[in-house]
């Protein structure tokens, strides 16, 4: 079973920040918490991935609680091309070897 | 970033027919995962590949139904034996990148049983 908890949907007015949740209230020490979106029809999309301190990248910013039983994806300037689901996942280790174990996801809707 | 090349794309099969799925990498790889996606559904992990070893497969998936074959180090095929309508799904390969473990997919393969 997945270890994470998402909200199934949220909605996000275009050029408005989304702030897309995750509870995984279990996780281990040494496992990493990693996020990735999957547009219709397409295979998921690698965004961000951090162990404990807030991570940013070009697509997005991930921020981890400090006791990292939970997180928040922010996606700054949401566009109508980030319609689509938004996994969150807590994997063992960041190293290679290691499937990822999807949930059900958040679809998030951005509308004009 | 691995690119992974996924043939068919799509395939319309008869009740009792096999079908494999073919799944192609632009560099080496160790690991090379099989997913699959129900319709309106989140990935299931069906089985790991490793090069040179048999699969691993999860609970749920056996390998008389799904055998998989990896014959090196950038190549890796899934067959769905035996179709039922229930197999009609989306079949993605996913992939680890060595120096920094994010995973790759490719569009997938997407299977109705007719």
């Amino acid at each position: 079973d997945a270890k994470t908890t998402q909200p199934p949907s949220m909605d996000c007015a275009e050029g408005r920040a989304a702030n897309l949740p995750c509870n995984h209230s279990t996780i281990s020490g040494n496992e990493y918490v990693y996020w990735y979106r999957q547009i219709h029809s397409q295979g998921p999309q690698y965004i961000i991935h951090g162990l404990k301190n807030n991570e940013t990248n070009e697509m997005a910013s991930l921020i981890i609680t400090e006791d990292r039983k939970s997180s928040t994806l922010i996606l700054p300037h949401a566009t109508l091309r980030d319609t689509a689901v938004y996994y969150c996942i807590v994997r063992p280790s960041n190293q290679a070897g290691t499937a990822l174990i999807f949930g059900k996801g958040t679809t998030l809707s951005v509308s004009s | 970033s691995a690119v992974i090349s996924q043939k068919p794309s799509r395939d319309i099969c008869q009740r009792g027919t096999s079908l494999t799925i073919q799944c192609q990498v632009d560099s080496q790889v160790t690991m090379m995962f099989w997913y699959r996606q129900q319709p309106g559904q989140s990935l299931t992990l069906i089985a790991t590949a490793n090069q040179g070893s048999e699969a691993t497969y999860e609970s749920g998936f056996v390998i008389d139904k799904f055998p998989i074959s990896r014959p090196n180090l950038t190549f890796s095929t899934l067959t769905v034996s035996n179709m039922s309508p229930e197999d009609s799904s989306i079949y993605l390969c996913s992939v680890d990148e060595q120096l920094t473990g994010e995973l790759f997919f490719g569009e997938g393969s997407r299977l109705t049983v007719l």
